[in-house]
């Protein structure tokens, strides 16, 4: 089964408005983060937002919300007053357990296109 | 700038030759990965250092894949014997554990490798 699941292969959001991409999670580990990294057509890799298990609120960084819904295993990332410049594949990933070092499994990502 | 660095940014081979790439670390960070990423897809972790000490590999890790952090610093990735089926970006990301950022993996720009 898969780890992390993103459905959407392709997102179009009209510019200034807001725009969720889905993130589904599967893990029987009590401790895991969840991430979302944004991936330019330059090809690096941006840390956005991370969120974890025990995290009692919902993650934000700027116009970055998560949305973490636990019991339904999701991890969606809401992003507000779209621009332009967020045109690119976003990533959602998960790391297992409490050891911080340990890998990151990724979704297939989605494209989000932003219209002007 | 103090980011994650990779060597060469791209690389054409002919299948069978041998490559060997390089990642250096933002200085501090004490935690090296390296994932692969295919054209359409997330990356896939393949190997993680703490310190010197090669401490997971993934089984897509094949024995054609070497991968080493002689001194704790820079890691170089090895393939022999390179096949089409290489082809993709090579990932290197690194962090620091016990820091207050110590859940985020930074990245570096990838090497893209073609066989031909």
């Amino acid at each position: 089964a898969q780890k992390i699941t993103q459905t959407q292969p392709g997102m179009f959001v009209q510019e200034k408005e807001a725009v969720t991409l889905d993130c589904t999670y599967d893990t029987s580990d009590p401790s895991y983060g969840l991430f979302w990294y944004k991936q330019p057509s330059s090809g690096e890799m941006i840390f956005l937002i991370y969120q974890g298990s025990y995290d009692q609120q919902n993650a934000t960084e700027g116009r970055y919300s998560l949305n973490f819904q636990k019991a339904r295993k999701s991890a969606n990332l809401v992003i507000s007053a779209s621009q332009l410049g967020d045109s690119a594949m976003y990533f959602c990933a998960m790391r297992e357990g409490t050891n911080a070092g340990n890998m990151l499994t990724f979704g297939g990502g989605t494209r989000l296109m932003v219209k002007p | 700038d103090t980011g994650v660095s990779q060597d060469p940014r791209h690389k054409i081979t002919k299948r069978g030759q041998n490559v060997t790439f390089r990642c250096d670390p933002i200085s501090e960070h004490n935690r090296l990965y390296w994932y692969r990423q295919t054209l359409g897809q997330g990356p896939e972790f393949l190997t993680y250092f703490q310190n010197e000490a090669q401490l997971e590999k993934s089984r897509l890790l094949s024995d054609r894949f070497s991968a080493e952090r002689p001194k704790g610093s820079f890691s170089t990735l090895e393939i022999q014997r390179t096949e089409q089926g290489d082809s993709a970006m090579y990932l290197c990301a690194s962090s620091q554990r016990g820091t207050s950022t110590d859940n985020e993996q930074f990245f570096g720009p990838g090497t893209r490798l073609t066989v031909l």
